[in-house]
């Protein structure tokens, strides 16, 4: 089955920063990939997501890349400001099976 | 449109009681799974279903069932609690390809 790893576990950032999170999956299979955001005490939220026909997408000052050769994909941050401070989720699915979850990042943009 | 509803949001159980947490969703999807969410290891898939009638078992179901005889409502069963399964429940629902929508969570302690 899938399996999806995530890095780092925590990530320290100035305010204007920019923002890297890293996830490998295991599964060639896998063809769509969320990013989920969950701030302290509350859901997991969906943030943005790519699916494997595309290498790049972008929302204002998110965008999440894909190399499905290194079956990698990454969520980018830029401009970070203290309410991007959150744990962050990547997942991965072959969009009939289940959605497997990485164990998530730790994101602290300090003012 | 309610999206995803949870209930109850807090319970406090004695160990070897049973109870079901509830999950409904008004969005017609096909999709409904149960995660667990405990400190440092994200988010764990109990149970998952691909519509009513069927379900399968997730990454950590023992302990655990479910049933779905309808579209909209997905209960999570626990069938002696244990205080390992001392826990943040969230119930989430998609469509195929697309990302899950969360529940606002139950958490859930058992003494």
């Amino acid at each position: 089955g899938e399996n999806v790893e995530q890095h780092p576990s925590t990530l320290s950032v100035q305010e204007g920063d920019s923002a890297v999170i890293k996830c490998t999956y295991s599964d060639s299979a896998s063809n769509y990939f969320p990013w989920y955001k969950q701030e302290l005490g509350k859901r997991p939220q969906l943030i943005i997501d790519i699916r494997s026909n595309v290498g790049e997408k972008k929302d204002q000052r998110i965008a999440v890349t894909l190399n499905k050769t290194a079956k990698h994909f990454s969520l980018h941050i830029t401009e970070t400001q203290p309410e991007d401070s959150a744990v962050y989720f990547c997942a991965a699915t072959t969009g009939f099976q289940k959605l497997v979850f990485g164990t998530g990042t730790r994101l602290l943009v300090s003012p | 449109n309610a999206g995803v509803t949870q209930t109850p949001k807090f319970q406090v159980l004695k160990t070897g009681q049973s109870m079901t947490l509830q999950c409904a969703q008004d969005m017609n999807h096909e999709y409904m799974s149960w995660y667990r969410q405990d400190p440092g290891m994200g988010l764990r898939l109990i149970h998952y279903s691909v519509g009513a009638g069927i379900t399968d078992q997730g990454e950590v179901p023992n302990g655990y069932n479910v049933s779905r005889s309808t579209t909209e409502d997905f209960p999570l069963r626990l069938l002696s609690a244990a205080p390992s399964q001392t826990s943040v429940y969230f119930c989430a629902s998609r469509m195929a390809s697309l990302g899950y929508t969360f529940g606002s969570g139950t958490r859930l302690t058992v003494v």
